[in-house]
């Protein structure tokens, strides 16, 4: 069975850092390409990040620079560094893997609130 | 970079036919493959179309999907509208490195 876990999501002050892990089980995590999805409080999908098999990465503008994501294959795990934290980064963020053009496999989430 | 345009909102009764439209604002509709996601309440999405078109296994055949390109748009048809169908509806495409939502349609069978 396909298993995406998030995990990091916390409570953190503008200006804060967090950083958010997936661990993935259940199919090949090394060979997959992969990304971040972020939903912020009633509102709707937002793809915020990109990884591929072998580490290119892409990020939506408001968090280049601010956001670093990374890979550990030998430990199937997905890293989201965040930095410099704003009010509107104030989401639930997804752990996502990508099947050619399809988010096929999605995690249940990790809550993001930042707020003074 | 593009935007998906979707109704924010439909609703239609039980037993009857539904479309749910994504309206892509440049470039070509039919350069990139178009997929359909559902997420109910609380839940994390998942796939309903693929490449346009395409279902996943289970996913029934009264849900489908067509690209448009007089109108650069794409549809979601569900027909048989059935409680359970009630979530939000998100279409998504790619275009050099920039993966793109739509906004989302909730629909409501009343």
């Amino acid at each position: 069975e396909v298993q995406l876990v998030e995990s990091g999501g916390d409570s953190v002050q503008p200006g804060g850092s967090l950083r958010l892990s997936c661990a993935a089980s259940g199919f090949p995590f090394s060979t997959y390409n992969m990304n971040w999805v972020r939903q912020a409080p009633g509102k709707g999908l937002e793809w915020i990040s990109y990884i591929s098999d072998g580490g290119t990465t892409y990020y939506t503008d408001s968090v280049q620079g601010r956001f670093t994501l990374s890979r550990d294959n030998a430990k199937k795990s997905l890293y989201l560094e965040m930095n410099s934290l704003r009010a509107e980064d104030t989401a639930v963020y997804f752990c996502a893997s990508l099947n050619g053009v399809e988010f096929d496999y999605w995690g249940q989430g990790t809550l993001v609130t930042v707020s003074s | 970079n593009f935007v998906l345009t979707q109704p924010p909102s439909v609703s239609e009764s039980p037993g009857k036919t539904v479309t749910i439209s994504c309206t892509r604002t440049s470039g070509s509709i039919v350069n990139n493959y178009v997929q359909w996601y559902r997420q109910r309440p609380g839940g994390s999405p998942t796939t309903v179309i693929f490449e346009d078109n395409e279902r996943p296994s289970g996913v029934p055949d009264r849900i489908s999907a067509s690209i448009d390109s007089s109108s650069n748009s794409a549809s979601l048809t569900i027909s048989g509208l059935k409680t359970e169908d009630e979530a939000d509806y998100y279409c998504q495409s790619y275009d050099s490195g920039l993966w793109v939502f739509g906004g989302g349609t909730r629909l409501t069978v009343l």
